[in-house]
């Protein structure tokens, strides 16, 4: 069975701190997709990438990060010079069955402070 | 991106009422939605697949005479919350799945928060 694993239940860092969300998943198929979520105050899921299994590139998008590692089932998530606007719940996801099996993780609450 | 939207965003509602959520793709055409419920500071977790024009599929512990499914058209799902409880009240969030050629991709709705008193 396919499950997701985020052993950061909450973090806090001050404005302008790099932080990493971990995000370690397990699944059988050698198909796959990966995701992460951000889902603020206001409860709307905001999708923010998507990563197939045979991709390991990692990926920058302006201050947002990824570093995917199939060697040890992990996709992680680095928010650089982080912003009081980025407080929120961010999930990882995994998606089997070419996109039909969705499971989140447990999330990951980041609080920015001023 | 494709484009889901959830009506109402918001009820209330008295215990022993029932609540219906609607779940629209509103540029595509979805013959699978799913229903997921959220409690508060919790992850979501799907309650149940709904294909258009056949019926929906319940995840374990789910009970379906409790949240009707219905699918009657390619862009809208709905879900009955019936003789609603307190324990109900949480966040319930839809997604429409495009299939592709080579991937299927969900899209979520906004998501539907259901307080039951």
């Amino acid at each position: 069975a396919q499950k997701v694993t985020q052993a950061q239940t909450e973090i806090s860092v001050v404005e302008k701190e790099d932080v990493t969300l971990d995000c370690v998943y397990e699944t059988r198929d050698t198909t796959y997709y990966l995701f992460w979520y951000k889902q603020p105050p206001s409860g709307e899921l905001v999708f923010l990438i998507r990563r197939n299994s045979f991709d390991e590139q990692n990926e920058i998008s302006g201050r947002y990060s990824w570093n995917f590692q199939k060697s040890t089932s992990s996709f992680n998530f680095t928010i650089t010079a982080s912003q009081v606007v980025d407080s929120a719940v961010y999930f990882c996801a995994l998606s089997e069955n070419y996109g039909q099996n969705f499971v989140f993780g447990p999330g990951t609450r980041l609080s920015v402070l001023p | 991106g494709a484009v889901v939207s959830q009506h109402p965003s918001r009820v209330i509602c008295k215990s022993g009422t029932s609540v219906k959520i609607e779940c629209r793709s509103l540029d595509f055409q979805a013959t699978t939605m799913f229903w997921y419920r959220q409690f508060p500071k919790q992850s979501l977790m799907l309650m149940a697949t709904s294909n258009e024009g056949s019926k929906a599929t319940y995840e374990q512990g789910v009970e379906k005479d409790k949240f009707l499914i219905n699918h009657a058209s390619l862009t809208l799902s709905t879900l009955t919350v019936t003789s609603a409880h307190p324990e109900d009240s949480s966040f319930y969030i839809c997604s429409a799945l495009i299939q592709r050629q080579v991937y299927n991709e969900q899209f979520f709705g906004p998501g539907t928060r259901l307080t039951v008193l």
